[in-house]
């Protein structure tokens, strides 16, 4: 069974769309986050949340949203894409504040063009 | 100043010999340490976690903590080729349970 999936593993879109990126996991887990993997291979945390507290990387623009039905989902919105937010998406769980690690999703790559 | 650095590398080291990796960070109020294997298009995979200082060895893995030097170390012995991969390091800090990522360090076995 997969641990944490997300989807769609390709997006590609023009730019000014708004997109979606799906993320799911089954591990029990209080505690999901959002990467971005640039072309250097440098994982930048942009979201942490759980059900109490959202914690975004003061550097993320305001055109990411994360959206959060359930403490198994948090999924990714971008609206008014642009170039520069072409990079390889990462949904992650992990359990809270213990010394659990971060599990990771498979990834989502997403071109803007 | 970044709160995780990783030499960059690439690092090649032939079959067989010991790969060493080397992590550092920045808040010493940091609570936990993760090594990733990451091979190109995949996702990153756990290796090793420590939260000790002193080593912890895991099969050919060695993880090394100093919490007083804020060095965290990796050491791979009896590298293989399938070793070939970018290895992130990771912390976790004790607020906010967020994990701060190295640039990674890309390395090449050599057969």
């Amino acid at each position: 069974d997969t641990a944490v999936s997300q989807t769609p593993k390709y997006l590609v879109t023009q730019m000014g769309n708004d997109k979606s990126i799906k993320c799911e996991q089954n591990l029990g887990h209080d505690t999901m986050y959002w990467y971005k993997q640039d072309s250097k291979k440098f994982l930048k945390i942009m979201f942490s949340y759980n059900n109490k507290e959202l914690i975004i990387n003061e550097t993320v623009p305001n055109r990411f949203s994360p959206k959060s039905p359930d403490k198994a989902h948090l999924n990714l919105h971008i609206n008014s894409l642009e170039l520069g937010d072409s990079a390889v998406y990462f949904c992650a769980s992990s359990q809270g504040q213990g010394l659990s690690p971060l599990h990771f999703g498979n990834g989502t790559r997403l071109t803007v063009t | 100043q970044k709160e995780v650095e990783q030499n960059s590398g690439p690092l090649s080291v032939p079959e067989g010999a010991i790969a060493s990796l080397n992590c550092t960070y920045s808040d010493r109020g940091s609570q936990s340490f993760f090594w990733y294997r990451q091979y190109s298009g995949k996702s990153p995979e756990l290796i090793m976690s420590i939260y000790s200082n002193g080593d912890k060895e895991d099969g050919r893995f060695t993880a090394q903590l100093n919490k007083a030097s804020q060095y965290v170390s990796l050491l791979i012995r009896d590298s293989q080729p399938s070793d070939s991969a970018t290895y992130l390091c990771a912390v976790k800090k004790w607020t906010g349970n967020q994990f701060y990522f190295g640039t990674g360090t890309s390395l090449t076995v050599i057969p």
